[in-house]
């Protein structure tokens, strides 16, 4: 399984932007890059995902290097509500199947 | 509303009382699996099915059964509960098997205590 590494944690304030990272050297070029996020108590929610250009959707944005090999998710505006685990996964394709695998993620704070 | 609906939302058992946890999905989805999620390992796929009659084992399947009779539904099956079975679940959905780019979507989770 190709493989991603994240901050275990980031902290950052209220209405400022955030900049998730994440690293994937491993990336194979037909690797979908998936951001999905869990709230406290809720199960995963899927935020953004990209395979080589940019990409914006009303969530949140996606910035992938040039190489492929690491990934910036950026929220514009935090708010309290974006408290939550972000998963950097790349899609895993074995057999046609669908696993997400998931890391440990980054645990964002955001303080009032 | 598009949805992933689990029930029990908490279910405490004892060792061994045969249990049933239903998930449904109302988008016409093929794609179904069942996750694990304890602390320190993440979250992990049980089994997943590709379509309607179609099921397979992910990375932890020991002690789970799983049925796919219609589309909508995917019932997760523990026949004999264990205490190691003590763990927060989650049934997801996605539009097909075959795409990598399809978000999934994910129920809000089951609680299970096995005493």
């Amino acid at each position: 399984d190709a493989k991603t590494t994240q901050p275990n944690s980031m902290e950052s304030n209220e209405e400022e932007p955030v900049h998730l990272p994440c690293n994937h050297s491993t990336i194979s070029g037909t690797d979908y890059i998936h951001w999905y996020r869990q709230l406290p108590s809720q199960g995963p929610e899927y935020v953004i995902h990209g395979l080589t250009s940019n990409v914006n959707n009303r969530m949140a944005s996606l910035a992938i290097a040039e190489d492929r090999k690491s990934s910036t998710l950026i929220l514009h505006r935090a708010t309290l509500r974006d408290a939550a685990v972000y998963y950097c996964i790349l899609r895993d394709e074995i057999q046609g199947a669908q696993k997400l695998v998931f890391g440990q993620g980054t645990r964002l704070t955001i303080n009032p | 509303e598009a949805q992933v609906t689990q029930n029990p939302r908490y279910l405490i058992t004892v060792t061994g009382k045969k249990l049933t946890v239903t998930c449904s999905q109302n988008m016409n989805h093929e794609y179904m699996s069942w996750y694990r999620q304890d602390p320190g390992l993440g979250l992990r796929q049980i089994y997943y099915s590709m379509n309607v009659e179609v099921t397979d084992k992910g990375d932890v399947p020991e002690g789970y059964k799983v049925s796919r009779k219609e589309k909508r539904n995917f019932p997760l099956i523990l026949e004999s509960p264990s205490p190691n079975q003590t763990s927060l679940y989650f049934c997801a959905s996605t539009l097909t098997g075959t795409d990598s780019y399809n978000e999934q979507f994910f129920g809000p989770g089951t609680r299970l205590t096995v005493l």
